[in-house]
């Protein structure tokens, strides 16, 4: 059973336009939320993270957004670059452990 | 600074040959896991370490064993490999939540194909 769902397999922006990536959980027992980058053939990197008790936050041209109530967070990006085409996959963590539960991640493509 | 190092970074098993997939880091941390890749599944915990001597199974823990064999090194094996565990496998690493979540170093995957 996947309690982080990524729903949106892949997205397609232009360059200079808002990309917006979605992600969806069920465990209200998850205290923060990450999310990360990966790009082919290298490991996941880490992009910004979330507390379960704010609702934004923002670095440069990422911000992610939480809907505690809906079970809900979102990452926007803005203005894309065509760097930024990657997989993004959300992911969560539960208070006091150190285990980190992926979705299934969104292939961003940002064309010129 | 090397970070998380896998080796290999490609195999081609047999169905029911054996295997040691090996992690190493460098940066000191306690907590290390393995995560396997799959099209369409995201990235799922496999096996997780919170220190040396002791393992936790994670969300597919079944047709894997792990060793932690000190504070770098976190092996998983595979006893018998199946086609179904046709994957890329990435080991990761990192502090005990020293900031309020846990940022994990990822290594750059281990392509593993079973035939």
């Amino acid at each position: 059973d996947q309690q982080v769902k990524q729903n949106s397999p892949s997205l397609s922006v232009q360059e200079g336009r808002i990309s917006i990536l979605n992600c969806d959980y069920t465990n209200s027992m998850f205290d923060y939320f990450l999310w990360y980058k990966k790009y082919p053939a290298e490991g996941p990197t880490f992009l910004i993270s979330i507390s379960s008790i704010k609702d934004k936050n923002e670095d440069g041209r990422f911000t992610v957004f939480l809907n505690k109530s809906a079970k809900h967070l979102s990452l926007h990006i803005v203005p894309s670059q065509p760097g930024d085409s990657a997989v993004y996959f959300c992911a969560a963590q539960a208070e006091n452990t150190d285990k980190l539960i992926f979705g299934t991640g969104t292939r961003l493509q940002v064309f010129p | 600074n090397a970070g998380v190092t896998q080796t290999p970074k490609f195999q081609v098993l047999k169905t029911g040959q054996s295997m040691t997939l090996q992690c190493a880091q460098d940066m000191n941390h306690n907590s290390m896991y393995w995560y396997r890749q799959d099209p369409g599944m995201g990235l799922r915990l496999i096996y997780y370490s919170a220190s040396e001597g002791t393992t936790d199974k994670g969300e597919v823990p079944n047709g894997y064993n792990v060793s932690r064999l000190n504070k770098r090194e976190f092996s998983l094996r595979l006893e018998s490999a199946a086609p179904s565990q046709t994957s890329v496998y990435f080991c990761a690493s990192s502090e005990d939540r020293a900031l309020p979540y846990t940022e994990a170093f990822f290594g750059q995957g281990t392509r593993l194909t079973v035939v």
